[in-house]
């Protein structure tokens, strides 16, 4: 059971564009959200994370927009550019696990 | 700071051998996770570790086992490996408690397991 969906699978943005990937969960226990960042031949880093007590949260380029009712949330990069090109995994996490399930990831190409 | 380091970086071992990956916590880190990561998919969890003692487990038969160091380095260790163990590796270490940050992990670059 996937508790974490992820789409699209694939995206490609012109630069300057605004690139949205979207999630959605099922268990209603997470209360912790992060965004991680995985380019070729290295490990996923921290983007960005939220904690559903607020609907959005910004860091430079990088917004995430939260829907607690719906259980989705999303990540917008603005002025997408190509050195943003890379894989993006949502996640989700329990307070007192900090165990994060990821979702399946989305493949984002930035083209000049 | 260091990051967290794995090691090695590459492995190809035959089907039913067994292996050991290491992996090296960041300082100030005093958790560590393994993560299985399929081609094209997203990392699952294998194990957790505080304290030198396992503190959570994800959906992964006993031949996967771990270890813990006093110094917080971590080995993942698999038995009689299948093709499908065929994956990256991850290692990740994060600090117990702290604000929101500090519920990141750090994530090493993983060991690429082949398994022929």
């Amino acid at each position: 059971q996937q508790q974490v969906k992820q789409s699209p699978q694939s995206l490609i943005v012109q630069k300057g564009g605004i690139s949205i990937i979207n999630c959605a969960y099922e268990n209603t226990a997470f209360d912790y959200f992060p965004w991680y960042q995985q380019f070729p031949g290295k490990g996923p880093a921290l983007l960005i994370a939220i904690r559903p007590d607020v609907s959005e949260k910004k860091e430079g380029r990088f917004t995430i927009s939260f829907n607690k009712s719906a259980k989705q949330f999303s990540l917008h990069i603005m002025d997408s550019q190509p050195g943003d090109s890379a894989t993006y995994f949502c996640a989700a996490s329990m307070g007192g696990s900090y165990i994060p399930t990821f979702g399946r990831g989305t493949s984002l190409i930035v083209h000049p | 700071e260091t990051g967290v380091t794995q090691s090695p970086t590459h492995l190809i071992k035959t089907r039913g051998q067994q292996v050991t990956l290491r992996c090296s916590s960041q300082s100030g880190h005093n958790t560590v996770s393994w993560y299985q990561q399929a081609l094209g998919q997203g990392p699952q969890f294998i194990f957790q570790y505080y304290r030198e003692e396992e503190n959570g487990r994800g959906n992964f038969p006993p031949r996967f086992s771990g270890l813990q160091f006093p110094n917080y380095s971590s080995e993942l260790n698999v038995n009689a490996l299948e093709l499908d163990d065929s994956a990256l590796y991850l290692c990740a270490s994060s600090p117990r408690g702290g604000g929101e940050r500090n519920y990141g992990y750090t994530f090493g670059s993983g060991t690429r397991l082949t398994v022929v």
